[in-house]
């Protein structure tokens, strides 16, 4: 049961560097998300897309692109890599289409930017 | 705006007693969903539990309920019973439906310490 995979599981990156965070689920979730997570201060949305083919800005999506690729994946870029977006970062997904749905993490990756 | 807080950063309880952790939140929305996630030292998310804005009855399952009360915006997680591997990050949530479909929002957390 691999439920969200989500790589690369660490990074360390230098301030203006690029990179794409990779997630996949395979439970035929139409919804998937991007948090950010920093100490003190929960998790944070970045990004969400609803279903195959949308995506929408969540609480922090500045500094970050995605991509919905298909119904299973969804990546997380970082154009232009800075200090304040070393984080854990968590991919998540749930049934889309009401307020039941709870969400089904990754395990998380841990970005450090020099 | 959505909005979830939690005041208590740290909480202790005695092992084997009851401890309630706080959770406000703040929606214009009529319909919406509560839950609660733990977050042991590991860092994996666990979903312990949900509520419905429609919801008569509180969620319960098993030592973990969820005291909900609608006119107040709060949705408190009770657990019974305190365990050793209780220990960990508690985190409310809320869901609710926006333009671009359904998002869940995180409060910053509760950490509790459970006491042998």
């Amino acid at each position: 049961n691999a439920g969200v995979t989500q790589t690369p599981k660490f990074q360390v990156l230098k301030t203006g560097q690029s990179m794409t965070l990779q997630c996949a689920q395979d439970m035929n979730h139409n919804s998937m998300y991007w948090y950010r997570q920093d100490p003190g201060m929960g998790l944070r949305l970045i990004y969400y897309s609803a279903s195959e083919g949308t995506t929408d800005k969540g609480e922090v999506p500045n500094g970050y692109n995605v991509s919905r690729l298909n119904k299973r994946e969804f990546s997380l870029r970082l154009e232009s890599a800075a200090p304040s977006q070393t984080s854990v970062y968590f991919c998540a997904s749930s049934e889309g289409r009401r307020e039941a749905g709870e969400l089904f993490f990754g395990e998380g990756s841990r970005l450090t930017v020099l | 705006a959505q909005k979830i807080t939690q005041t208590q950063p740290g909480m202790f309880v005695q092992e084997k007693e009851a401890v309630t952790l706080d959770c406000t939140y703040d929606t214009s929305d009529p319909s919406y969903g509560l839950f609660w996630y733990k977050q042991p030292s590991s860092g994996e998310m666990i979903f312990l539990i949900y509520q419905g804005s429609y919801d008569q009855q509180n969620a319960t399952e098993g030592r973990y309920s969820l005291n909900f009360q609608k006119a107040r915006k709060s949705a408190n997680l009770v657990i019974s019973a305190s365990q050793l591997g209780d220990s960990a990050m508690y985190f409310c949530a809320m869901r609710e439906h926006n333009t671009g479909g359904f998002k869940t929002i995180f409060g910053a957390g509760t950490r509790l310490f459970v006491k042998a």
